[in-house]
């Protein structure tokens, strides 16, 4: 089975702090996804990944970046934290051949920012 | 941003109860049609990816079918139990690797 883990569950940040959200996967899937939940929104992508050091911006990318130097690593960093990103977030993975094949999620980070 | 829609926002059946909610998605373009169970401090799992016209798929009491040309795919549950209970989301490639979530059908079943 396809095994995603986010480094943490719960972490409380302060504003302004630089946060790093890191997920890892053990199935060599090109593709890493990088989401957001919040309360009647939905699942919201902020960024992706289809290669090493490649990345795309998803609906929304503002006040976040992303960093893939290994194939299995996927980070989430929050330049400066704001009280507005608190969320849930998810990571996922997925093989290359993206119409037909199912993502796999981590557990997920539940963060905020005081 | 191209919407997917789902319905109803949320369920409450009994034990035992048959169910169905509905997923609108843009026919255009038509790739693939995901669907994902969500239940609470767990991890999304995934249910079925669906991508033929007419295509039923079926898992254990879950079931889904998939109609691309009018755009949207209905999941059933029969019998259902309170291990059913979850947000049941769907979601589909618009133009790449990236998935567009619905919002979300929240189940609860009750015994």
């Amino acid at each position: 089975d396809v095994k995603v883990t986010q480094s943490s569950r719960y972490l409380v940040k302060r504003t302004g702090e630089k946060v790093f959200l890191e997920c890892v996967q053990d199935m060599d899937h090109e593709n890493m996804f990088w989401y957001r939940q919040d309360p009647g929104l939905g699942l919201r992508l902020i960024y992706f990944s289809y290669d090493v050091k490649m990345k795309e911006k998803g609906d929304i990318p503002e006040g976040y970046s992303v960093s893939r130097e290994k194939k299995e690593r996927f980070s989430l960093i929050l330049e400066s934290a704001s009280t507005n990103q608190t969320s849930m977030y998810l990571c996922a993975s997925s093989l290359p051949q993206y119409s037909n094949q199912p993502q796999h999620f981590g557990d997920g980070t539940r963060l905020s920012i005081l | 941003i191209l919407n997917v829609e789902q319905s109803p926002q949320s369920l409450h059946v009994q034990e035992g109860d048959s169910t169905n909610f509905t997923c609108s998605f843009p026919s255009s373009n038509f790739y693939a049609l995901h669907w994902y169970r969500w239940e609470t401090a767990k991890s999304p799992e995934a249910l079925f990816v669906m991508t033929l016209n007419g295509d039923e798929k079926k898992k254990g009491r879950i079931s889904a079918t998939l109609n691309t040309k009018e755009g949207y795919s209905y999941l059933y549950i029969k019998g259902s139990q309170p291990e059913d209970s979850a947000t049941y989301l769907c979601a589909f490639p618009p133009s790449g690797y990236a998935l567009n979530f619905g919002k979300g059908t929240s189940l609860l079943v009750t015994p």
